[in-house]
């Protein structure tokens, strides 16, 4: 089945204390990016990558890190998580025909940073 | 820049009652349009899309949409609803001159009371 594959679903941790959240999807799939869902502000895009070892700034960066040294996996690293960065995350997926193929995401991953 | 605009947070709605949830989108150029839905603890799935001909376009569970460039909007309508349909909806466009971007709605919450 193809799928994007998000871990964990919940996390709760405590400020500066540095975690991973896991991405990875079976589609084979040049295009991964992150996003963050916050109640009344919709998704806002906090990195992306073209395709392996290519990376750039989404909208909301800051606090966050990425790598993509594989097609499949698209970690997204919070070095020192702090309250703000409490929310709900989603990693998503497209085709090579990136503006007009749909995205593909996971299921999110809520976290939550006290 | 791209902006998308969803005119409404919430749509209460009864069962078997038609329905329009509203989308405006502001951009320079041309741009892909699609409707999302999530429903509730999963990630976005995708409706609908938009990349050009016929601007009447048809997605899954029975919904359509209507893209008018004139009017920079892209509304979705289903003309009867079910419980099922319960859920949320974003309206998000691609832009072909910045192929990592994907700029999004900040929702609009369907409600479909018995």
């Amino acid at each position: 089945e193809a799928q994007v594959t998000q871990n964990p679903r919940y996390l709760i941790t405590v400020t500066g204390k540095k975690l991973t959240v896991t991405c990875s999807q079976n589609m084979n799939h040049e295009y991964m990016s992150w996003y963050r869902q916050d109640p009344g502000l919709g998704l806002r895009q906090i990195y992306y990558s073209m395709n392996v070892e290519v990376t750039d700034k989404g909208d909301v960066p800051e606090g966050y890190k990425v790598s993509r040294k594989e097609k499949r996996n698209f970690p997204l690293i919070l070095e020192s998580p702090s309250p703000n960065q409490t929310s709900l995350y989603f990693c998503a997926s497209s085709g090579s025909r990136r503006v007009e193929s749909p995205l593909h995401f996971g299921n999110g991953t809520r976290l939550t940073v006290t | 820049a791209q902006s998308v605009t969803q005119l409404d947070s919430q749509v209460p709605v009864f069962e078997e009652a038609p329905v329009e949830l509203r989308c405006n989108y502001s951009s320079s150029v041309s741009v892909y349009l699609f409707w999302y839905v999530q429903y509730p603890n999963q990630g976005l799935q995708l409706l609908l899309k938009y990349l050009s001909g016929s601007t009447l376009v048809k997605g899954i569970n029975g919904f359509e949409a209507e893209f008018n460039k004139s009017q920079t909007s892209f509304h979705l309508r289903k003309p009867s609803v079910h419980i099922s349909d319960t859920a949320e909806y974003f309206c998000a466009v691609s832009d072909p001159t910045n192929a990592g971007k994907s700029t999004f709605g900040d929702g609009t919450t369907l409600t479909v009371k018995p």
